[in-house]
C-alpha cells in the first residue's frame, strides 16, 4: 500500500544551527502534507503545512519544502532550539479525511 | 476555541482485562474522530475513524473496538487485552480536509 517514510531516523545538531528533516512519500495522489512535532508523552503537534499547489512555505523559524516530482517533502529549522527537541513526523492525505504518517525522525539539539 | 480530552493519562492493565478509553472533544460539531496507536518509538497507526455518530472503521483487525455514542465522544474498548496492546493511543479530531488535532493520549501498559 501507499506510505510514508523518512530518510534520517535520528538527527543530532548544535544549538543556532539549521536542521533539515527529510520525509519521502508514495502516494502521487495526495495533495494534503503536514508536519507534526512531538514531544516525550505528549500527542503531536501542528507545526506547519503544504498544499500540492506550492512548493515551498515558511512559518516562524520553519519552512517546509516540498518536491512533487520526486514525492519528497522537508522541514527546516532555522537557528535550531533545545527546545526543538523532539520526534518530527511528515503525513500525507489525498484530502480523504485519513492521513498517512512517517515513522519519525528524532531531532536531538545539544547545547 | 477547540478542546480535546482524553482519559485516563496513563493506565496498567492485567492480560485479559477489559479496556476502555474515552476521548471527547469541545468547541466544534461533527468533528472526524479518530483513533491512533503508537508503539514505544513508532510512527502513528490509524486504528478507527468516525465520520458521524455510530459510524466506525476499522483499519486494522485487532482486539479493539470503537463506538460513538454521540457527536463529540469516542470510545475505544477491549473486552480482553492482549500483551501487544500495550502503547500509547492517541485520539484526534478534524472538521476539513486539513490538520488533525491531537488529543494528550493515553498510555496503556498492560501486564
Amino acid at each position: 500500500g501507499e506510505s510514508v517514510g523518512l530518510h534520517l531516523p535520528t538527527l543530532s545538531v548544535q544549538e543556532g544551527d539549521n536542521s533539515i528533516i527529510n520525509c519521502a512519500y508514495s502516494n502521487s495522489a495526495s495533495d494534503y502534507f503536514i508536519w507534526y512535532k512531538q514531544e516525550s508523552g505528549k500527542g503531536p503537534q501542528f507545526i506547519i503545512d503544504i498544499r500540492s499547489n506550492m512548493d515551498k512555505r515558511q512559518g516562524q523559524r520553519v519552512t517546509v519544502l516540498l518536491n512533487k516530482t520526486v514525492k519528497h517533502l522537508s522541514l527546516q529549522i532555522a537557528a535550531t532550539q533545545p527546545g526543538d527537541s523532539a520526534v518530527y513526523f511528515c503525513a500525507e492525505t489525498p484530502s480523504n479525511y485519513k492521513l498517512t504518517f512517517g515513522k519519525g525522525t528524532l531531532l536531538t539539539v545539544n547545547p | 476555541s477547540q478542546t480535546i480530552h482524553q482519559w485516563p493519562a496513563t493506565l496498567v492493565q492485567p492480560v485479559g482485562s477489559p479496556l476502555s478509553l474515552e476521548c471527547t472533544v469541545e468547541g466544534t460539531s461533527n468533528p472526524n474522530l479518530y483513533w491512533y496507536r503508537q508503539a514505544a518509538g513508532r510512527g502513528l497507526q490509524l486504528l478507527f475513524y468516525s465520520v458521524g455518530i455510530g459510524q466506525i472503521s476499522s483499519e486494522v483487525p485487532q482486539n479493539l473496538s470503537a463506538s460513538r455514542p454521540q457527536d463529540r465522544q469516542f470510545i475505544l474498548s477491549s473486552k480482553k487485552l492482549l500483551l501487544s496492546d500495550s502503547g500509547f493511543y492517541l485520539c484526534a479530531w478534524t472538521t476539513s480536509y486539513n490538520e488533525q488535532f491531537f488529543g494528550p493520549g493515553t498510555r496503556l501498559t498492560v501486564l
